[in-house]
């Protein structure tokens, strides 16, 4: 059974830091481009970023909110995906998915909440 | 800025057909684009139902179908149930700037 379990999220005030954790199961990670998706509360989902395979690079690339704030990496030895989240704003208060890159895996993980509030 | 365009809200009636649209700010939407759709019911994670225009996941059951209509990516369902209704968003691949973009979403209502 594939699982992505997010953890890390919590309260943050505004200018602090987050680190989200994704810890997958059931699939080769290592083989896998993965993706981070928000939700603001009550809003729709928004693509944050994504991390391609070590095989094809590693490299990642971001949405324009969090370019330079945000840091994806992974730790295939650990079957787990990093958020790095800096100078964080109200504005990224959201629920935090962990992905598989859109295409034919389409897996998703049940969400963290970040809360940036004073 | 890169918009994606979605009907705000469709109704349907049970055993109906509803197709849903996905529109790109930069012109016509092509398999180029990737397109993706996904499933999002109250209070739960959102559900991958179709990738790459019209590829349906193992789960995704075969009354849903994806599609290019009119330059645009669309998403229709063919004899809608009552557990269809969600919030579907789509999701399209922008590959000169190597990003994803989501649709705002279609609140789709089956009454």
């Amino acid at each position: 059974e594939v699982q992505l379990v997010e953890s890390g999220g919590g309260l943050v005030k505004p200018g602090g830091s987050l680190r989200l954790s994704c810890a997958a199961s059931g699939f080769t990670f290592s083989d896998a481009w993965m993706s981070w998706v928000r939700q603001a509360p009550g809003k729709g989902l928004e693509w944050v970023g994504r991390i391609k395979s070590k095989d094809d690079g590693g490299t990642t690339d971001y949405a324009a909110p969090v370019k330079v704030r945000f840091t994806i990496s992974r730790d295939d030895s650990k079957n787990t995906l990093h958020l790095q989240m800096n100078s964080l704003k109200t504005e990224d208060t959201a629920v935090y998915y962990c992905t598989t890159d859109p295409g034919s895996r389409g897996y998703w993980g049940q969400g963290t909440l970040v809360t940036v509030s004073s | 800025q890169t918009v994606v365009t979605q009907e705000p809200s469709l109704t349907v009636s049970p055993g109906g057909t509803v197709t849903l649209t996905c529109a790109s700010s930069t012109g016509a939407v092509t398999s180029g684009y990737f397109p993706n759709w996904f499933q999002q019911k109250p209070g739960q994670a959102p559900r991958a139902l179709i990738y790459s225009t019209n590829n349906r996941h193992s789960w995704t059951p075969a009354r849903f179908s994806g599609s290019l209509l009119g330059g645009k990516a669309a998403l229709t369902l063919s004899g809608v149930q009552p557990e269809d209704e969600a919030e579907y968003y789509c999701l399209l691949y922008y590959g000169g700037a190597q990003l994803w973009v989501f649709g705002g979403g279609t609140k789709l209502t089956v009454l």
